[in-house]
């Protein structure tokens, strides 16, 4: 099926640091998503993403929709110890009954 | 107040049991999901109601049976449960055609 590229696996910054994270696939996406997992908890959505070249924040994040429609970023401005976390992106090929495929995460580690 | 709740948030029992997990979201949506993670965190849909009938059955085992009987509630029962079941299931809503999926809490089963 459907594969997602997450890169970085995992990250280990210092407090205060930006972060930066991405996400391609070799298919066109019409959908970017961006959550955040805590540990023993559901993913929560961060940013949603609708169409190519779509620059969207939310506080100290930021997301990009890739303008070839293949990938995405996630940036985190000004790391704070509660930033840690997996980030996933997600998305979707098509409108409709089409599944979410998910990344298979960021794994970020903030040093205080 | 939680929009998708899941009940239990932990089960534990022996291969060849029958176990059921529920999911209530009371957010109004009217699509509903399963997705399975696995221990590496990779996220994987397995199942999609839109108004109490399927609309995504991923290749998931048959002993695993998604039940609906309302948009606001999806149950899932599985059967005859083996070691490799043992994952973290998390229901999810989404508005049909809202590309933003809310996720539950999560139940870890554990086969053992």
């Amino acid at each position: 099926g459907q594969q997602l590229n997450q890169s970085p696996q995992s990250m280990f910054i210092q407090e205060g640091e930006d972060v930066s994270m991405n996400c391609t696939s070799s298919s066109i996406f019409n959908t970017w998503l961006w959550y955040k997992q805590d540990p023993g908890e559901g993913p929560v959505l961060l940013i949603a993403l609708y169409k190519a070249g779509e620059l969207t924040s939310n506080g100290r994040l930021t997301a990009q929709f890739g303008i070839t429609r293949k990938d995405s970023f996630l940036n985190i401005s000004a790391s704070i110890p509660s930033d840690v976390g997996i980030y996933f992106c997600a998305g979707f090929t098509n409108s409709g009954n089409t599944p979410l495929v998910f990344g298979k995460g960021t794994r970020l580690s903030v040093i205080a | 107040d939680t929009a998708v709740s899941q009940t239990p948030k932990y089960l534990v029992t022996q291969m060849g049991n029958d176990k059921s997990i529920k999911c209530e979201q009371n957010l109004g949506h009217d699509t509903m999901y399963w997705y399975k993670q696995d221990s590496k965190k990779f996220l994987k849909i397995m199942f999609s109601y839109n108004n109490k009938e399927l609309i995504i059955n991923e290749t998931v085992p048959n002993r695993f049976s998604p039940k609906s009987p309302d948009k606001a509630h999806l149950n899932l029962h599985i059967n005859s449960l083996e070691l490799g079941d043992s994952a973290v299931y998390f229901c999810a809503s989404s508005q049909l055609g809202g590309w933003g999926q809310y996720f539950g809490p999560g139940t870890r089963l554990t086969v053992t």
